[in-house]
């Protein structure tokens, strides 16, 4: 089945520093991925859709220019945390779904991001 | 938005049934009903989806009522691994559209 990967696991980082994170699909090609952010004991939240070769689409109350999504082959888009805020701490999670797949999307294992 | 309705928790004995309701009264003519469950600290897993026949996998079934307002999704023998929230999501299936938006789920527990 459909394989989606994301890096790193985990990060620790300082408060007013940039982190990256990357999602991949291993054995398809996306090209729509999906970004989500968990809060402890919520629920997904969907943050914006990223769009291969083109702008990704924000949710109303997510700001583009903290977090900046970049898409630029059929197998990675990436997730930048702009100045992270101990606020940014989160799970953040990324899917995709392949175009010819009877199985739905496919979510990659999380980013646990801690911003100290 | 989430535009469905799941009950917060339920309790499963290992071995039996686990009988997931979701309610979805508003749902569209080309919206699919789908289920995922997220284990803690882990990505939501994919279990089954469905337009409006009953749908069954190696995971699961899926029983959608005639007029699709409310599904059940049913693991026929419940285990310990199946303690997770599950989550019924609407969605339709267009390459522009089909973002999933998660509801608070409905946390299953299976116990011995």
């Amino acid at each position: 089945g459909a394989v989606v990967s994301q890096h790193p696991s985990r990060v620790i980082c300082k408060s007013g520093t940039s982190v990256k994170i990357e999602c991949r699909s291993l054995d398809f090609q996306a090209t729509t991925m999906f970004w989500y952010r968990q809060f402890p004991k919520q629920s997904l939240m969907l943050m914006a859709t990223s769009n291969e070769g083109s702008k990704a689409t924000y949710e109303q109350g997510v700001e583009k220019d903290k977090f900046l999504i970049n898409h630029a082959s059929l197998t990675l888009s990436t997730l930048t945390v702009t100045s992270a805020h101990p606020e940014d701490s989160s799970f953040y999670i990324c899917s995709a779904r392949e175009s010819a797949s009877n199985y739905g999307y496919t979510f990659g294992s999380g980013t646990r991001l801690t911003v100290v | 938005d989430a535009k469905t309705t799941q009950p917060p928790s339920m309790d499963c004995a290992e071995g039996r049934a686990a009988n997931l309701p979701c309610n979805h009264s508003t749902i569209s003519g080309n919206e699919y009903v789908y289920w995922y469950r997220q284990i803690h600290s882990q990505g939501p897993q994919y279990i089954i989806h469905g337009l409006k026949n009953n749908e069954t996998n190696e995971m699961a079934s899926l029983i959608i009522t005639e007029d699709r307002k409310s599904s059940t999704l049913i693991l026929p023998h419940a285990t310990l691994r199946d303690t997770a929230v599950y989550y019924c999501i609407v969605s339709s299936r267009g390459s522009t559209l089909g973002r999933l938006y998660f509801g608070r789920g409905t946390q299953l527990t299976v116990w011995p």
